[in-house]
């Protein structure tokens, strides 16, 4: 079935730029998903980006797909020490029945050093 | 409400115990999840709910779990005879509109369920 891979912990000083990668395996994936999990709360959507995009960039926040690698990236830049949380890849394809569904990575704590 | 509703937030229970956990979506949200969440893990998901159509169950782990939605409001999902593999965080979401576009779903802050 579809996975999505991340690394599971970054540590970096704050002022710094993070990068959080992301790869799947779904060809047919339609939309690509950061999440962030704040400690105790749910996950809150940060972007989203459609597959036919390379590029998409809101504020400090910058995601790069690379389809034909099947690699997402999220570029944070100016990293704050609340910025610190899990970020959660996921992807939704337009494959018939399963395109409501989100599969998500495991994702990637972000560790911010004052 | 503003956002999606979870209770409890924190249930501990004994091995054997049946639980119920509920969730209140977004108002007007016709799509509602729920994922289950491990220490450690990513997003499992268990159930779909969307309007009046019959409810996607192919996550869920076994037959002790079910899960009910009356037309797009409350959800409940029930846990017959927990055992301890049952701890997680499930997490409730909904969403506007599924299958169309980007389907962005709104987060609830998850019910912890801890079974001794």
């Amino acid at each position: 079935g579809e996975d999505v891979e991340q690394s599971l912990f970054l540590s970096v000083r704050e002022g710094d730029s993070s990068v959080i990668n992301c790869t799947y395996t779904d060809s047919s994936s339609t939309y690509l998903y950061w999440y962030k999990q704040e400690p105790g709360a749910g996950l809150q959507l940060l972007t989203y980006i459609f597959s036919n995009m390379d590029m998409k960039q809101d504020q400090r926040l910058t995601v790069l797909l690379n389809k034909k690698d099947k690699h997402l990236s999220l570029r944070i830049a100016d990293t704050q020490t609340g910025d610190s949380a899990i970020y959660f890849c996921a992807e939704s394809s337009s494959a018939g029945a399963g395109s409501y569904q989100l599969t998500f990575g495991k994702g990637t704590k972000l560790s911010v050093i004052p | 409400g503003a956002g999606v509703s979870q209770s409890p937030s924190n249930k501990v229970t004994e091995k054997g115990k049946d639980v119920e956990l509920r969730c209140d979506p977004i108002s007007g949200h016709t799509a509602l999840y729920w994922y289950r969440q491990r220490l450690g893990q990513g997003l499992e998901f268990l159930i779909y709910f969307q309007g009046n159509s019959a409810p996607d169950k192919s996550g869920l782990p076994s037959d002790r779990f079910s899960a009910e939605r009356t037309g797009e409001s409350v959800s409940t999902l029930t846990i017959q005879r927990t055992q301890q593999e049952d701890s997680a965080v499930y997490l409730c979401a909904s969403s506007l509109l599924a299958g169309a576009g980007a389907n962005v779903l709104t987060f609830g802050a998850g019910s912890r369920l801890t079974v001794l």
